[in-house]
């Protein structure tokens, strides 16, 4: 295991388009993120799993974002008819939360997918 | 809301020298705060958090409840520190974190 990959690592679409991204996060972690991040800014929360329960969407994910987990190890985020304004940099990331272990928590990011859309 | 604001897009300073990031935040109940660091080419990887209240490659960090700040600090600043940093917040159960719009330090020799 090397770490969190993701897939494309670039991806170049038209306006109203569908895109998917997948994430393959660190095997043993149970907690996966996604974030958004454009130039100039850091990174912006997204969603994240808890293994493959989708527990809190952020409100600034439109309907046109959806997220799966589905056997609580790859994910995916697809988004439906993409805009200019999507163009960004996403970003996933997992961890491994246990209790008891919380000073020893830490967020392993992937390298991005940059999507542009034209 | 919860924010977190890092007033400085760049700061530069000679090799040796002290170097301070800046963090800000606003938070209504307890924080977890971390300090991430990017450099050249690599991927976002953690520099410290504060529960833990380690020194990670000479970088400390001190949570100032009162003055709601999370300022990152190095006595001597080395070339190869040169990177952007994020300051992150989150709950006790590490759900949802919020980023700062990062600082790039950037040391020059």
């Amino acid at each position: 295991d090397t770490g969190v990959s993701q897939n494309p690592r670039h991806k170049i679409t038209k306006r109203g388009q569908n895109v998917t991204f997948r994430c393959d996060p660190i095997s043993e972690h149970n907690r996966l993120y996604w974030y958004r991040q454009t130039l100039g800014q850091g990174p912006e929360f997204l969603t994240y799993f808890q293994n493959e329960a989708q527990l809190e969407k952020s409100r600034l994910l439109s309907d046109r974002f959806s997220a799966e987990r589905p056997k609580g190890s790859f994910s995916t985020l697809e988004i439906q008819r993409t805009e200019q304004g999507d163009s960004a940099m996403y970003l996933c990331a997992s961890s491994l939360v246990l209790r008891d272990r919380n000073s020893e928590y830490e967020q392993y990011f992937g390298p991005g997918t940059r999507l542009t859309v034209t | 809301a919860q924010r977190v604001t890092q007033p400085e897009k760049l700061l530069s300073v000679f090799k040796g020298a002290p170097v301070e990031l800046k963090c800000n935040y606003s938070y209504s109940g307890s924080p977890e705060l971390f300090w991430y660091v990017q450099y050249s080419r690599q991927r976002l990887q953690l520099l410290l958090r504060h529960i833990s209240r380690e020194s990670i490659k000479g970088f400390t960090a001190d949570l100032n409840k009162g003055e709601t700040s999370f300022h990152l600090k190095k006595p001597f600043a080395q070339e190869e520190d040169s990177a952007m940093y994020y300051c992150a917040l989150t709950r006790y159960n590490f759900n949802k974190f919020y980023f700062g719009s990062g600082t790039k330090l950037n040391v020059k020799p």
